[in-house]
């Protein structure tokens, strides 16, 4: 089992619309988790941070942590086509001192 | 520096040959980590520093590969005898501290081409 699962994708959507993007860990024991945007040929960059559960917003971004069920959220409102982008969901574990990423899911985001 | 710098940001080399990837973490992040990325892949972590303390190698995929971390701050990769599979863009981040809330900050990758 994976440490961190996202399906791949790709999600599209249209101009406007709310993208949820999804996300599961498999450590009881995490306690920190991050959401990255990657665009096509550069590096990650950080978005969203959240370690309690409940919902944290910053601008169009949510992140949603729910940890009795081990799921961690980001939605995404009034997407714009800027938006499309692989987004990456990342974990840290208690008392580790590296992240574990999802693979990433596409978003796509269609004028 | 503003960023994390790394360089080079493409090397094409030779089945065999050594390489060397070289990390410039940001000012005063005592956190230096590397990463890579298959094409279409997720993020696959190879090692490690935190300021004086052992790294964490854990993540290395054989002992082709290693890594330093001079002074607390510059760090380099070096995988010798490299292969085709490690081809991958290779990825290096820094943060505030250890155990931090505060995410990584990455560079903009060494794009690693074995032919």
């Amino acid at each position: 089992q994976k440490e961190v699962e996202q399906n791949s994708g790709p999600l599209s959507v249209p101009e406007g619309a709310i993208a949820s993007l999804n996300c599961t860990y498999s450590d009881r024991g995490s306690q920190s988790f991050f959401w990255y945007r990657q665009y096509s040929g550069k590096s990650p960059e950080l978005i969203m941070s959240i370690y309690s559960n409940g919902d944290k917003e910053d601008g169009r971004f949510t992140a949603q942590l729910n940890k009795a069920s081990q799921y961690v959220s980001l939605l995404i409102r009034d997407s714009q086509p800027s938006d499309s982008a692989t987004y990456l969901c990342a974990v840290r574990r208690y008392n580790f001192n590296k992240f574990y990423f999802g693979s990433g899911t596409k978003l796509n985001v269609k004028p | 520096g503003a960023g994390v710098s790394q360089s080079p940001s493409n090397k094409v080399t030779e089945k065999g040959k050594d390489v060397e990837l070289r990390c410039d973490p940001i000012s005063g992040h005592t956190a230096l980590y590397w990463y890579r990325q298959s094409l279409g892949q997720g993020l696959e972590f190879l090692i490690y520093f935190q300021g004086n303390s052992a790294p964490d190698k854990s993540g290395l995929p054989s002992d082709r590969f290693s890594a330093e971390r001079t002074g607390g701050s510059v760090s380099t990769l070096t995988i010798q005898r490299t292969q085709q599979e490690d081809s991958a863009v290779y990825l290096c981040a820094s943060s505030l501290r250890v155990q931090n809330n505060y995410g990584y900050t990455f560079g903009s990758g060494t794009r690693l081409t074995v032919v």
